[in-house]
């Protein structure tokens, strides 16, 4: 089945303990990126990729990292995460044709406290 | 399943009625809008876009109109169904490897 998966699911963790949030795609896509999702401002972008090695900052970076090693899976990281990263993550994917078409994962809710 | 559409406009139909979403967008070079569909504990999902030189583009059950001249969007679904009932995002494409959304609508059908 194509899809976009992301690990965990639900974490809940303290300020300053870097977590890894994985994302991984099965459709060898080239175009993978990261949003966050709040109450009442849509999904903002964090980070995203055109291709392997290739990563560029979205509208909120500040706090992230993210690399692509491997064409299939582009994690997310936060290095000391803080309160206000409190957020739900989704993971998405596009296939060469420009970001329209975006496949997105389930989400990952983080909590940090 | 995750809330994620607190504080959002929303839009109450019946069963079987046509819904209209609207969206204002801001930035006049936008090459393609879009609209995704997400339901409660899910990631979005694609509907449709329609590509900047159009004013219209039909799918299956769902129309999108596009109206540059007062920078307006809206997404027409005929026939809505409960399985419509979800948070609608519109969406603008800014280049072609970035995509900005919208704050979304609430979309709830009564049976």
């Amino acid at each position: 089945e194509a899809q976009v998966t992301q690990n965990p699911r639900y974490l809940i963790t303290v300020t300053g303990k870097k977590l890894t949030v994985t994302c991984s795609q099965n459709m060898n896509h080239e175009y993978m990126s990261w949003y966050r999702q709040d109450p009442g401002l849509g999904l903002r972008q964090i980070y995203y990729s055109m291709n392997v090695e290739v990563t560029d900052k979205g509208d909120v970076p500040e706090g992230y990292k993210v690399s692509r090693k491997e064409k299939r899976n582009f994690p997310l990281i936060l290095e000391s995460p803080s309160p206000n990263q409190t957020s739900l993550y989704f993971c998405a994917s596009s296939p060469g044709t420009g970001a329209n078409e975006q496949y997105f994962g389930p989400g990952t809710r983080l909590t940090v406290t | 399943g995750e809330s994620v559409g607190l504080h959002l406009p929303t839009l109450s139909v019946q069963e079987g009625d046509n819904s209209i979403i609207n969206c204002a967008y801001s930035n006049s070079a936008s090459d393609y809008f879009i609209w995704y569909k997400q339901e409660s504990g899910k990631g979005p999902q694609f509907i449709i876009d329609i590509r900047s030189n159009m004013d219209k583009r039909q799918g299956q059950r769902v129309t999108v109109l596009l109206n540059k001249t007062v920078k307006h969007l809206s997404l027409q679904i005929a026939a809505t169904q409960p399985g419509d009932s979800a948070v609608y995002f519109c969406a603008e494409r800014t280049s072609y490897d970035k995509v900005i959304f919208g704050p979304g609508t609430s979309l709830s059908v009564i049976p």
